[in-house]
């Protein structure tokens, strides 16, 4: 099984900053990585596949980036609507996909 | 507008069966190969088993393999998680998820609750 490391659990950032999410994987994914946003009570939204395309809809201020083991999730400048739960996901293993256990993006 | 609805979650004492549904509007439900993704409470995101389009392809997690059995029926554009041996770590949300590689649509989750 491919385990996916999040960090920080937690992230405090002030609106209009810039929040930098890190994912490592226990082996390479190559590119075949995406980013979830969560929040309370809703399910997961697909933000970022292919480590950097953002998926329909998503604003520009979210970009990936990364390969092998090592992602990054950007967020350039914090909206209120931003603050939530961030999830990685490999889909190398496909269709056994593992996600990490999350980065909770909170407001400081 | 794509919609999935899940519907089927309750408590159920552990040992017990319990039947998810997903329905599916809004695509090709049959040009999809659709999983179920679960999330214990306060957990993270937990994949759970993937059938493809034509259901000729299945694959399940450890965890529920020999215990969970998933269907889907094209025509009635339904996906279907039967659940037997229900154990306590089973509890979480439940969520059907339409397959591109990745998850593009979710539906809203139902919480199956395992506990006497």
């Amino acid at each position: 099984e491919i385990v996916m490391t999040q960090s920080p659990a937690t992230l405090s950032v002030s609106p209009g900053e810039r929040a930098t999410l890190s994912c490592r994987a226990s082996q390479s994914v190559s590119s075949n990585l995406a980013w979830y946003q969560q929040k309370p009570g809703q399910a997961p939204r697909l933000l970022i596949y292919g480590a950097s395309t953002r998926a329909t809809g998503i604003p520009a201020r979210f970009s990936g980036s990364g390969s092998g083991t090592e992602f990054t999730l950007t967020i350039s400048s914090l909206q209120s609507e931003d603050f939530a739960v961030y999830y990685c996901q490999q889909y190398n293993n496909w269709p056994r996909w593992t996600f990490g256990q999350g980065t909770k993006v909170e407001i400081k | 507008e794509v919609q999935l609805v899940e519907s089927g979650g309750g408590l159920v004492q552990p040992g017990g069966s319990l039947r998810l549904s997903c329905a599916a509007s809004g695509f090709t439900f049959s040009s999809y190969s659709m999983n179920w993704v679960r999330q214990a409470p306060g957990k993270g995101l937990e994949w759970v088993s993937y059938i493809s389009s034509s259901s000729s392809t299945i694959y399940y997690a450890d965890s529920v393999k020999g215990r969970f059995t998933i269907s889907r029926d094209n025509a009635k554009n339904s996906l279907y998680l039967q659940m037997n041996s229900l154990r306590d770590e089973d509890t979480a949300v439940y969520y059907c998820a339409r397959e591109v590689k990745v998850v593009d649509y979710w539906g809203q989750g139902t919480l199956v609750t395992v506990s006497s």
